[in-house]
Parts: C-alpha cells; sequence; structure tokens
C-alpha cells in the first residue's frame, strides 16, 4: 500500500503562510493526493485533493510536484483556528465494487503562535 | 445535508466486557469505513464495505472485533471481549464509489475507554 511521510510538527506565526510537506514516493498513477486535517475531538475534515496539476479553493492551496512523489499543502494565512493535525492522504481507486480506499500516515501537528 | 452520524459519543466499560458501536452514512454513500485511532496517531483503517459486502477487513482482530453492515445503509463495529489496548476512538466515515471529486466524510467519533 502507499504511504506518506510528514514531519510530526510544525509552527507558524498567526496570519503567515505555512507550508506543510509531504513525501509519497510509491504513489501510484492513479492515486489521488488528499489533505485533511483533524480539530481537537473531532473527526477528520476535509482540505483539498489533486491528482497532478496544483489546485486553490477557500482554504487551501496543494502543489504537487511534477513527478508526483511529493507535495505541499499551503496555508496562505494562518489563524489560531488553523492549528490542528493535518493528514496527508493517498486516494486508491480499486474498482466499482471496491470503491476508494484511503491510507492515512501520523500527520504533522501545527501549531499557530499567536 | 446531513452527515455520518455515530453514537454513542463516550462510552466506558471494563477489560473483557463487550461494546457495540453504531453508524449511520451520508444518504447515498456506497461506501463504509471503520477506523481506529489510537491517541497521537493518525487514523487506522479495521474494515471498509462496498454496500453491504466487504472489500477490506485485513487489519480488523478478527478474533475480538467484529461490524455488519445490513441492507448496505447502517452499520454497527463490535468489540468482544474488549482489552486495554481497544483504548481509542473509532471513526466512521463514507464516501461515493467513483469520480475524481470523491472525498471520504467522517464522523464525530466514538470515545472508548477500557479500564
Amino acid at each position: 500500500d502507499a504511504k506518506t511521510t510528514q514531519p510530526n510538527s510544525m509552527e507558524s506565526n498567526e496570519e503567515e503562510p505555512v507550508h506543510l510537506p509531504c513525501n509519497h514516493s510509491t504513489i501510484s498513477g492513479t492515486d489521488y493526493i488528499h489533505w485533511y486535517r483533524q480539530l481537537p475531538s473531532q473527526g477528520p475534515e476535509y482540505v483539498i485533493h489533486g491528482l497532478t496539476s496544483n489546485v486553490n479553493n477557500r482554504m487551501a492551496s496543494l502543489a504537487i510536484a511534477e513527478d508526483r512523489k511529493s507535495s505541499t499543502l499551503i496555508l496562505h494565512r494562518a489563524t489560531l483556528r488553523d492549528a490542528a493535525v493535518y493528514y496527508c492522504i493517498l486516494r486508491h481507486y480499486r474498482t466499482q465494487n471496491t470503491g476508494n480506499q484511503f491510507y492515512f500516515g501520523t500527520g504533522t501537528s501545527l501549531t499557530v503562535i499567536p | 445535508e446531513a452527515g455520518v452520524a455515530q453514537s454513542p459519543r463516550y462510552k466506558i466499560i471494563e477489560k473483557r466486557q463487550s461494546v457495540a458501536f453504531w453508524c449511520n452514512p451520508i444518504s447515498g454513500h456506497a461506501t463504509l469505513y471503520w477506523y481506529q485511532q489510537i491517541l497521537g496517531q493518525g487514523p487506522k483503517l479495521l474494515i471498509q464495505f462496498q454496500n453491504n459486502g466487504v472489500v477490506d477487513d485485513s487489519q480488523l482482530p478478527k478474533d475480538r472485533f467484529s461490524a455488519e453492515r445490513l441492507k448496505g445503509v447502517d452499520s454497527t463495529l463490535k468489540i468482544q471481549p474488549a482489552k486495554l489496548e481497544d483504548s481509542a476512538v473509532y471513526l466512521c466515515a463514507s464516501s461515493f464509489v467513483t469520480g475524481s471529486g470523491n472525498t471520504i466524510y467522517f464522523g464525530e467519533g466514538s470515545w472508548l475507554t477500557v479500564v
């Protein structure tokens, strides 16, 4: 199974950009890269996903390396509410009968300093 | 749109007792997942259903854990007998089957403490 590697923790000052890296050197050609975050005492929530091209949404941007072996989640202006554990996940689709598989790593705990 | 519903939210049991968790996925989601999340770790997939069939249960400790998804909607995860190391959050999630926009939606989790 494809796996992801992330730093255990990172810190950022409030209102500054944050770049959260992820390595996924064993990614297959059809695996999508997803990012989720988990606030304390809650289930993980979707942030962004992509396949090959960089992606932007209202929450964040996702930069994907040309060889797809790494990606970076970019929070443009960190707020205190962004303090959470961020998971980089590979979504593997096998068949219509099996659906999507999502494999979590250990994630990066982001601390935002006021 | 209603999210993934789970119950109970919290449960404390003694070792060797049994416990059951219930999950109602988002309407129309054919795929249902149960994850175990031990404090300080990422979620670990226990079992994945596609409709009411099991797709992956390779990491489910089958000597004590069981799960079912009758009629392809609600699901129940049971632990019997519980061990101390089963103390964790049990997350239920669901997703559509196909499409590039597929994401997985999680419930708030069922917190289990085994004493």
